[in-house]
C-alpha cells in the first residue's frame, strides 16, 4: 500500500517557466513532509520542508504547499532553470503514537522534472 | 556541512557472495539509514538504527543485515548476494535535534552477476 504518491513519473517545461511538482498522501498521521532532489549517481539532497501546522514554506526558488484537508502537498519552483532538471522525490514522516517523531521517512517514487532552455 | 559518506561508488559481486556496504557519518547522528532505490520504485528503506548496537527492520530488510558497533559507522551486509539485489544502495543520517531531515551519502551502484 503506497502511503506517499506521485502520480506524474515525469514532468517537462520551459526554462523560466513555473515547475509544479505533486504528491499525495493517505496516512493521516504523517505531520512532516520533505522534498528531496536527486540527480543520476548522486544521493539525494534535501530541498525544503513543511510542518503540517503550516500551509506554506518558501525558499528562495522554492515553495512548498500543504493542503491538509485534501492530502496533498505541492513543490513549485519558479523560474525553473536547466539545473532544476533531476528526480524530486516527496517523503513523509509521522509522529509515533507515544510521542516524539519515528526518524522513518516514507518516499514517494519520484518525478523526473526537465527543464529545457 | 554535514557529510555522509559510503565505502564504493561501484561494485560487482558474484551470486553467493558475502557483500559488505559501510557508510559513515561525521556530523555525530544519533539515526542512520538504508535505502535501495531502483526505478520505478523509488527509495526503499532496508534497515535504520537510532543507536549504537541498536537496529531496526525497515520495508524490505529480507536477505540483509546491519550493523552498527560505533555511532558514526553503519553497515549493510547482504549475507549471500542474489541477482535481485543489483540496485542503487543509499546511506542516509539524521539528528534527532534536527528533526526528520535526512542526510544522504552518493550512493553505492551494486552489479549482482
Amino acid at each position: 500500500d503506497q502511503q506517499v504518491k506521485q502520480n506524474s513519473p515525469s514532468l517537462s517545461v520551459q526554462e523560466g517557466r513555473i515547475s509544479i511538482l505533486n504528491c499525495d498522501y493517505t496516512n493521516s498521521m504523517f505531520d512532516y513532509f520533505l522534498w528531496y532532489k536527486k540527480y543520476p549517481a548522486e544521493g539525494p539532497t534535501f530541498l525544503i520542508s513543511i510542518s503540517s501546522i503550516k500551509d506554506k514554506n518558501e525558499d528562495g526558488r522554492f515553495t512548498v504547499f500543504l493542503n491538509k484537508s485534501a492530502k496533498h502537498l505541492s513543490l513549485h519552483i519558479v523560474p525553473s532553470q536547466p539545473g532544476d532538471s533531476a528526480v524530486y522525490f516527496c517523503a513523509a514522516s509521522a509522529i509515533r503514537s507515544s510521542g516524539g517523531s519515528n526518524y522513518k521517512l516514507t518516499f514517494g517514487k519520484g518525478t523526473l522534472l526537465t527543464v529545457n532552455p | 556541512d554535514v557529510k555522509v559518506t559510503q565505502s564504493s561508488r561501484y561494485l560487482v559481486k558474484r551470486t553467493g557472495e558475502k557483500v559488505f556496504l559501510e557508510c559513515v557519518q561525521d556530523m555525530d547522528h544519533e539515526n542512520m539509514f538504508w535505502y535501495r532505490q531502483d526505478p520505478g520504485l523509488g527509495l526503499r528503506l532496508i534497515y535504520f538504527s537510532y543507536d549504537v548496537k541498536m537496529k531496526e527492520k525497515g520495508d524490505i530488510p529480507e536477505g540483509y543485515s546491519v550493523s552498527r558497533e560505533k555511532k558514526e559507522r553503519f553497515s549493510l551486509i547482504l549475507e549471500s548476494a542474489s541477482t535481485n539485489q543489483t540496485s542503487m544502495y543509499l546511506c542516509a543520517s539524521s539528528t534527532t535535534r534536527e528533526g526528520e531531515t535526512q542526510y544522504f551519502g552518493p550512493g553505492t551502484r551494486l552489479l549482482v552477476l
